[in-house]
């Protein structure tokens, strides 16, 4: 069975300092695929990005980056220099490629305040 | 482009009715999921329909009946409701089913209520 662990339940920061949220997984599954959505209160679960399980290369987009470990089972995901607008509920989540559907796997989501 | 609508917004009702949600994209995507999400929970998968077949049913209880009555269209009826039912209901929608690059993307959600 799959599962999805992240540690932080909330966090809060100042505007413009790093945040990291911090994603443990697990499955039997030798290909499989992670994701981190970002929920901010209107309720829309937002797609940020996405890593697939044969491709640890860590990027950067904007201001977010992700760090794929998979010695470690992790995925952790970092915002740069903090905006209000950031303050949302972040999950990570984890799929395995069926052809029925890709069923999302979500962690118990951190919430992120980033206070002015 | 990457909506996926969802109507109503909000949705009140008793136990004894019977309403329907609906989710609709126009992406071409051919994956359609219901997902139910209670209150400081993370979302939980309910349907998968693949192809416009139902594919996953996640042990749901048939007070919930999923249908997709083509590939842009995905309802959920709903009748004789529980008070535990009210959540935010979820609908996301993705290319290709079991595809190495399938990603899903989620609508706005119904804040359900039952009274």
């Amino acid at each position: 069975a799959q599962k999805v662990t992240q540690a932080q339940t909330e966090i809060s920061v100042v505007e413009k300092e790093d945040v990291t949220l911090d994603c443990v997984y697990e499955t039997r599954d030798t290909t499989y695929y992670l994701f981190w959505y970002k929920q901010p209160p209107s309720g829309e679960l937002v797609f940020l990005i996405r890593r697939n399980s044969f491709d640890e290369q860590n990027e950067i987009s904007g201001r977010y980056s992700w760090n794929f470990q998979k010695s470690t089972s992790s995925f952790n995901f970092t915002i740069t220099a903090s905006q209000v607008v950031d303050s949302a509920v972040y999950f990570c989540a984890l799929s395995e490629a069926k052809a029925a559907g890709n069923k999302l796997t979500f962690g118990g989501g951190t919430r992120v305040l980033v206070k002015p | 482009d990457t909506e996926v609508t969802q109507t109503p917004k909000h949705l009140v009702m008793g136990m004894t009715n019977k309403k329907s949600l609906k989710c609709e994209q126009h992406m071409g995507h051919r994956a359609m999921y219901w997902y139910k999400q209670k209150a400081k929970k993370p979302p939980e998968l309910m349907f998968v329909y693949s192809y416009e077949k139902l594919s996953i049913n996640e042990s749901v209880p048939s007070r919930f009946s999923p249908e997709c009555p083509n590939s842009s269209l995905l309802n959920l009826h709903l009748h004789a409701l529980q008070p535990e039912d009210s959540a935010l209901y979820l609908c996301a929608s993705s290319q290709e089913p079991g595809g190495n690059t399938d990603t899903q993307y989620f609508g706005p959600g119904t804040r359900l209520t039952v009274l």
